[in-house]
């Protein structure tokens, strides 16, 4: 079956640095997602990447590795407003989104 | 660019009766929208995919006799839910993409609440 894991929750400080880890199992791959929820909202897109390697935007970087089926997500100097759900979603080989069942991110000051 | 629409953002009905929600993107066309529910503190669940002029393909669990979808242009589709009734209350969110690398870009979704 098709699996996509990331941690339920997780506490970080405001102006620190966190690390949202992905892993997944999926039927072929045509690309990672990562998407930012905040509370009552609908989900943004925060980035996509393909192709091995860190994709950098601005305060957010998402990495891949499609050998090992991993994606994390970095979040550099905390804001309280990055207190959110972060969901990661994996595209398979029918382009069909397989999604994890996302990591709540606290931000604490 | 990019921009999808959603409306309405909240909808409380009584029970029995029917809801359409319809979700628009605005700059872009969209030959295939998706419908998604979630429930409080739950994953996005997807319902249903829809096709811009053919049937929709429905998830396997979720009645296509009660969310009926409809994707007559390729900028609007629209999700009936029919006969509603409180389990029904969940938040309802429409994606479509303009291209893959862009993401897929989610309406504002609509908060429905049978009573």
């Amino acid at each position: 079956g098709q699996n996509i894991d990331q941690p339920t929750e997780m506490t970080a400080t405001e102006g620190a640095i966190v690390q949202i880890n992905c892993t997944y199992q999926t039927s072929g791959f045509n690309g990672l997602f990562w998407y930012q929820q905040h509370a009552g909202e609908a989900p943004t897109f925060l980035s996509y990447n393909v192709l091995d390697g860190l994709e950098e935007k601005g305060r957010f970087s998402s990495f891949l590795s499609r050998s090992k089926g991993y994606s994390y997500l970095l979040l550099k100097e905390l804001q309280m407003k990055d207190s959110a759900s972060y969901l990661c979603a994996v595209l398979d080989s029918n382009y069909q989104l397989i999604w994890g069942a996302g990591t709540k991110l606290i931000i604490k000051p | 660019g990019a921009v999808v629409s959603q409306h309405p953002s909240r909808v409380i009905c009584k029970s029995g009766t029917s809801v359409k929600i319809e979700c628009r993107s605005l700059d872009f066309q969209a030959t295939t929208m998706f419908w998604y529910r979630q429930f409080p503190k739950q994953s996005l669940m997807l319902m249903a995919t829809s096709n811009e002029g053919s049937k929709a393909t429905y998830e396997q669990g979720v009645e296509k006799d009660k969310f009926l979808i409809n994707h007559a242009s390729l900028t609007l589709s629209t999700l009936t839910v029919t006969s509603a009734h409180p389990e029904d209350s969940s938040f309802y969110i429409c994606s479509a993409s303009r291209e893959v690398s862009y993401g897929y870009t989610f309406g504002s979704g609509t908060r429905l609440t049978v009573v």
